[in-house]
């Protein structure tokens, strides 16, 4: 079985402020791990991936996300937040070999104030 | 590139009634997925299909819902009869072949059931 835990429902930073959501996971075998923002009646929007390589993975609108094996995490992190990234973020996971399709987290909704 | 296409963006119906949502992928792509997303919740996997064959469908309730996938493009989702727990959000999303490509969501279809 595979798992991911977003354990904050909810961050909220100041505008140029760096953020950090967070995210851990559980998988047998090797992770294939995802980030999607999801925006108000919008369907989810893919962000970055980590596949294998490079732990650092960056993405789009600045994002980048880094992969800890020994902790099982996949934190996504910009540096400087705007007020526009306030959304929804959605950590997701699947296990190779495994099911195609993703598990995903609960999510955490980033909240950037002005 | 147009995007994940859903039809209807919103539904509401009586409880035992029917429902049908469409979905019709990006261009190309092999793999469609449905997901089901209830409120505060990250989405869950319905079905899955590659091309025409429906590949992993183990979380489908088959004793309500159905899916179809003709010609191995559009895909239709149906609940016959509805019941109050299935209000939610219907994802729709489309990969290419490959095991580690992302996946393009669509924007989904809310479903109110009353």
């Amino acid at each position: 079985a595979q798992s991911v835990a977003q354990p904050e429902d909810q961050v909220k930073v100041a505008e140029g402020n760096p953020l950090t959501v967070k995210c851990t996971y559980s998988v047998s075998g090797n992770p294939y791990l995802f980030w999607y923002v999801q925006y108000p009646n919008r369907g989810l929007q893919f962000l970055l991936k980590y596949i294998t390589g490079d732990n650092l993975v960056k993405g789009s609108y600045g994002f980048e996300a880094e992969f800890n094996k020994s902790q099982t995490s996949f934190h996504l992190k910009k540096p400087s937040a705007l007020v526009s990234d306030s959304a929804l973020y959605f950590c997701a996971v699947r296990a190779v070999p495994g099911r195609r399709a993703l598990t995903f987290g609960s999510g955490t909704r980033l909240q950037v104030q002005p | 590139e147009a995007g994940v296409v859903q039809s209807p963006r919103y539904k509401i119906i009586e409880k035992k009634q029917p429902v049908a949502f469409w979905c019709n992928p990006i261009s190309g792509h092999n793999t469609l997925y449905w997901y089901l997303q209830n409120l505060g919740q990250g989405p869950e996997l319905l079905i899955r299909y590659e091309n025409e064959e429906a590949v992993d469908d183990s979380q489908l309730p088959k004793d309500r819902f159905s899916a179809e996938r003709l010609k191995g493009v559009d895909s239709t989702l149906k609940i016959q009869p509805a019941e109050l727990g299935d209000s939610a959000v219907y994802l729709c999303a489309s990969s290419p072949s490959g095991s580690y490509n992302e996946q393009f969501f669509g924007p989904g279809t809310r479903l109110t059931v009353l």
